[in-house]
């Protein structure tokens, strides 16, 4: 069974870059995965970051890019503030109509 | 802006039975694909479940499979999620989401805030 990998925690400096990866246990990203990001803070519904490899959703911020790096999905903060602090996912899809999500990565920005 | 509103969730025993409702505020719910993803407490987010615009194809996470049943009314803008044989393990906000596609890219584009299912005796 393919399982979705992401970082449990990371953690950026207030200002700083930080990149959160996506990846597959068996294969690699690539476009046909159709990769996408999830913000979700603590009791609140997730919102969609990032879709199309490298398209933000309105109202996102350009901190926020992704991309494909190496053989995973990448989400790069550059310049991170406070308010990022958030649980991030990714979604992929895997084949014969089966999406998963990574388990999630918790991003501190201390 | 379309909006999804879930509804539905409530306390079961195990092996009991629930319906999940989700009302779409929008023009074009014929349109889309729709689904369902769920998060157990503490848990991260699973997807569960997804249905083709005309509802004939449908889509399930191996966890559900043959307990859980996906389906829609595109006359009442409506999605649901039939919720059956179930287990203390299927305890969580089930959200209600809408598939958007931009440059041949899928994603779930629209959230429902969620409602919550609670398994227990």
């Amino acid at each position: 069974q393919t399982v979705v990998t992401q970082e449990p925690s990371l953690t950026v400096s207030p200002g700083g870059t930080v990149t959160l990866t996506c990846g597959l246990t068996s294969g690699s990203v690539s476009t046909a995965n159709h990769p996408s990001w999830y913000q979700q803070t603590p009791g609140q519904a997730p919102r969609t970051l990032i879709y199309s490899i490298n398209t933000r959703s309105s109202g996102v911020p350009d901190r926020f890019s992704a991309s494909i790096l190496g053989n995973k999905a990448a989400l790069t903060i550059t310049g991170a503030q406070a308010d990022d602090e958030s649980d991030y996912y990714c979604l992929l899809y895997i084949e014969s109509g089966i999406w998963v999500f990574g388990g999630g990565t918790k991003l501190a920005v201390l | 802006e379309v909006q999804l509103v879930e509804s539905g969730g409530n306390l079961v025993q195990p092996g009991g039975s629930q319906r999940l409702s989700c009302a779409d505020s929008g023009f074009s719910f014929r349109n889309y694909w729709m689904g369902w993803v769920r998060q157990a407490p503490g848990k991260g987010l699973e997807w569960v479940a997804n249905i083709r615009q005309d509802g004939g194809e449908t889509y399930y996470v191996d966890s559900v499979k043959g307990r859980f049943t996906i389906s829609r009314d595109n006359a009442k803008n409506s999605l649901y999620l039939q919720l059956s044989s179930l287990r203390v393990e299927d305890t969580a906000v089930y959200h209600c989401v809408q598939w958007l596609l931009q440059n041949n890219y899928y994603y779930m584009g629209v959230w429902g805030k969620g409602t919550t299912v609670i398994v227990s005796s």
